[in-house]
């Protein structure tokens, strides 16, 4: 059984431009979410799908966007980026609420 | 605000002791409680935990929680140097929102 898949694994931006990390659950997973990762902050959570659905997000700017395909699959979005955007960013997948997180490899993002 | 709190930030023992983690909880309509083993790259599921006081086991690590003081422990018996990883703990709540601590980093030496 695959697991949750990541791309890409590592992406170098500018500040300034925007950027697409895509999410492939494990099959049946019908919950996304992603997550932030910084040696300062750790995991925070961005937001979490179900069903094309956005049912949550965490606290950060609307320059972080998501969104859900019909397949399950998933994409981030940052705009505008900044150098405070470096991080490793994780999504997961999970077949229920009650059920532990499935967690991808990550992309690790540098903003320089 | 809901947050977690983990304890301590690191830690470092030698191979054969026995660790234990903490992690407490201020979380709106506490759902569930999890705990994460990340060595490299991506966290690893460990324990989910939903009622208070049922242990869950596997292998050298167990988990407990107790609702009441709003608390969970992981403990790891006979350490070996493969369980050296930071510890991530987690609160889901009523609204979809992980809620995860900032780690325990565990070195463990042989």
């Amino acid at each position: 059984k695959a697991g949750v898949t990541q791309t890409p694994r590592y992406l170098i931006k500018t500040r300034g431009q925007q950027v697409t990390l895509s999410c492939s659950p494990i099959s049946g997973h019908r919950s996304v979410s992603w997550y932030q990762q910084t040696p300062g902050q750790g995991l925070q959570f961005l937001f979490e799908y179900f069903s094309e659905t956005q049912r949550n997000k965490g606290n950060f700017p609307g320059r972080f966007s998501g969104r859900q395909f019909s397949n399950s699959r998933s994409e981030m979005n940052v705009s505008t980026l900044e150098l405070g955007d470096s991080a490793l960013y994780l999504c997961a997948s999970s077949s229920g609420r009650d059920n532990g997180y499935t967690f991808g490899s990550g992309t690790r993002l540098t903003v320089v | 605000e809901d947050k977690v709190v983990q304890s301590p930030l690191s830690l470092v023992v030698h191979e054969g002791d026995t660790v234990t983690l903490n992690c407490s909880y201020e979380v709106t309509n506490f759902r569930s409680l999890l705990w994460y083993k990340q060595e490299k790259k991506a966290p690893t599921f460990l324990f989910m935990l939903t009622s208070s006081g049922i242990e869950k086991k596997s292998g050298r690590l167990s988990s407990i929680l107790d609702k009441k003081e709003l608390f969970s422990i992981l403990n790891i018996t006979a350490t070996q140097t493969g369980d050296s990883a930071v510890y991530l703990c987690a609160s889901t709540s009523g609204t979809y929102k992980y809620i995860f601590g900032t780690g325990t980093r565990l070195k463990v030496l042989a």
